[in-house]
């Protein structure tokens, strides 16, 4: 069966530091992957997906980063963390691009900014 | 506009009632998945029902169901026979077949379930 992985689980940066989340598949081969964001209280956002190794499609401005450097694994990078980056962050995959196949998520990643 | 609403930011229930969390769309597009979503407070994202576009009947699985109206374009969930442990967030999503939109999930902003013993 497919299992997402997604860590760390919460995360305590100051501003202006670097940022790594790493999240991996298994179970599963070229899956679609997808980052997103959560705000307390709110709905999900969408950030970034990704149909393949080294393709990366960005749905907001912002200052952050995705990279897929294996099929199955999606990394989202700062260089430099903002207050507004605070959030919690969710990370999911799916099979294919039909409208059928829900995406299953990882635990996702609690990160505050000092 | 919004494509997915969810109007009950909240929503009580006692035990062993059933309940029903609202969701309505908006597309244009013939072919498209309406998807519900469960979060509890430990954050993760649990998927719970899909209903398709083109399905005739409303889905179910085990105590949640889909009553799904296309003409009103809503797709309300319910669930039967509350229990405790359904207190989380409940977020109704949407996906599209779309020319550069890669099927991704559109949410609505969710509605609280609260269950009362």
């Amino acid at each position: 069966s497919q299992t997402i992985h997604q860590w760390p689980a919460t995360l305590v940066q100051p501003v202006g530091s670097p940022l790594s989340l790493e999240c991996t598949v298994e179970g599963t081969s070229n899956p679609n992957l997808y980052w997103y964001r959560q705000a307390a209280g709110r709905g999900l956002q969408l950030l970034f997906y990704s149909v393949g190794i080294g393709q990366i499609s960005s749905e907001v401005p912002q200052n952050l980063s995705a990279s897929r450097p294996q099929d199955r694994q999606f990394i989202l990078s700062s260089k430099k963390l903002l207050l507004s980056d605070s959030g919690f962050y969710l990370c999911a995959w799916s099979v294919g691009v039909g409208y059928s196949q829900p995406q299953h998520f990882g635990d996702g990643t609690r990160l505050s900014i000092l | 506009a919004q494509k997915i609403t969810q109007t009950q930011p909240g929503m009580f229930v006692q035990e062993k009632e059933a309940v029903t969390l609202d969701c309505t769309y908006d597309t244009s597009d013939p072919s498209y998945g309406l998807f519900w979503y469960k979060q509890p407070s430990s954050g993760e994202m649990i998927f719970l029902i899909y209903q398709g576009s083109y399905d005739q009947q409303n889905a179910t699985e085990g105590r949640y169901s889909l009553n799904f109206q296309k003409a009103r374009k809503s797709a309300n969930l319910v669930i039967s026979a509350s229990q405790l442990g359904d207190s989380a967030m409940y977020f109704c999503a949407m996906r599209e077949v779309r020319r550069g939109s890669q099927g991704n999930l559109i949410f609505g902003k969710g509605t609280k379930l609260s269950v009362k013993p």
